[in-house]
């Protein structure tokens, strides 16, 4: 399995608090992925970055932000977490972004917002 | 923008029975299709990808997946399922369709089931 670590694996919070989720990868990959999956939606791509200090948005980034300061950790933030942010949140590493490096996928982490 | 349609949100099957689970995606460019597999509580595992080359592609626990670019489908199959095969099967596409790098768009999911 790839060293992917999520913390925390489950979190229960109330609307307008600030939520964030760490994502800790063991395989020094320069590529980070952040999706979250709904019913009926599949996985959609929130943010991503490709190296220290360096991301980007994807599809649904309105009220997230991220930050990454070390090659390991990639961070994802709810600055005021609202009920349609409730999700299965999955972080991803790769070794490149071309196709011929596939994405290696961490347990996930269940965030309920009240 | 490229997207994947995967026809069957559920797909029922009896144990040994054969198994297809169908995906298919639109994008004018060059692609790429995966297929990953999502086991209750856990992340998603890549079962299998076609890149370029024979459009017949293997991958782990016994299941193949076919490339037809004229249908613009990557469908899934499975000669006999077992009780373990049961998951979530996500159809995925990765191109450079709007920007200078590659995106993984997933598909949303297929639940198979497979029954004794």
């Amino acid at each position: 399995d790839a060293g992917i670590t999520q913390s925390p694996r489950h979190k229960v919070t109330e609307t307008g608090t600030p939520v964030t989720l760490r994502c800790h990868q063991t395989e020094n990959h320069r590529y980070m992925y952040w999706y979250r999956q709904d019913p009926g939606h599949g996985l959609r791509l929130i943010h991503y970055s490709y190296g220290v200090k360096d991301t980007d948005k994807g599809e649904v980034s309105d009220g997230y932000s991220v930050s990454r300061s070390k090659t390991e950790d990639f961070l994802l933030t709810l600055e005021s977490a609202t009920s349609s942010q409730t999700s299965v949140y999955f972080c991803a590493i790769s070794a490149g972004q071309g196709p011929n490096q596939p994405q290696h996928f961490g347990d996930g982490t269940r965030l309920s917002i009240l | 923008a490229q997207s994947v349609t995967q026809l069957d949100s559920q797909v029922p099957v009896f144990e040994e029975a054969p198994v297809e689970l169908r995906c298919n995606y639109s994008s004018s460019v060059s692609v790429y299709l995966f297929w990953y597999v999502q086991y209750p509580n856990q992340g998603l595992q890549l079962l299998l990808k076609y890149l370029s080359g024979s459009t017949l592609v293997k991958g782990i626990n016994g299941f193949e997946a076919e490339f037809n670019k004229s249908q613009t489908s990557f469908h899934l199959r499975k000669p006999s399922v077992h009780i373990s095969d049961t998951a979530e099967y996500f159809c995925a596409v990765s191109d450079r369709s709007g920007g200078s790098n590659y995106k993984l768009t997933f598909g949303k999911g297929t639940l198979l089931t497979v029954n004794p």
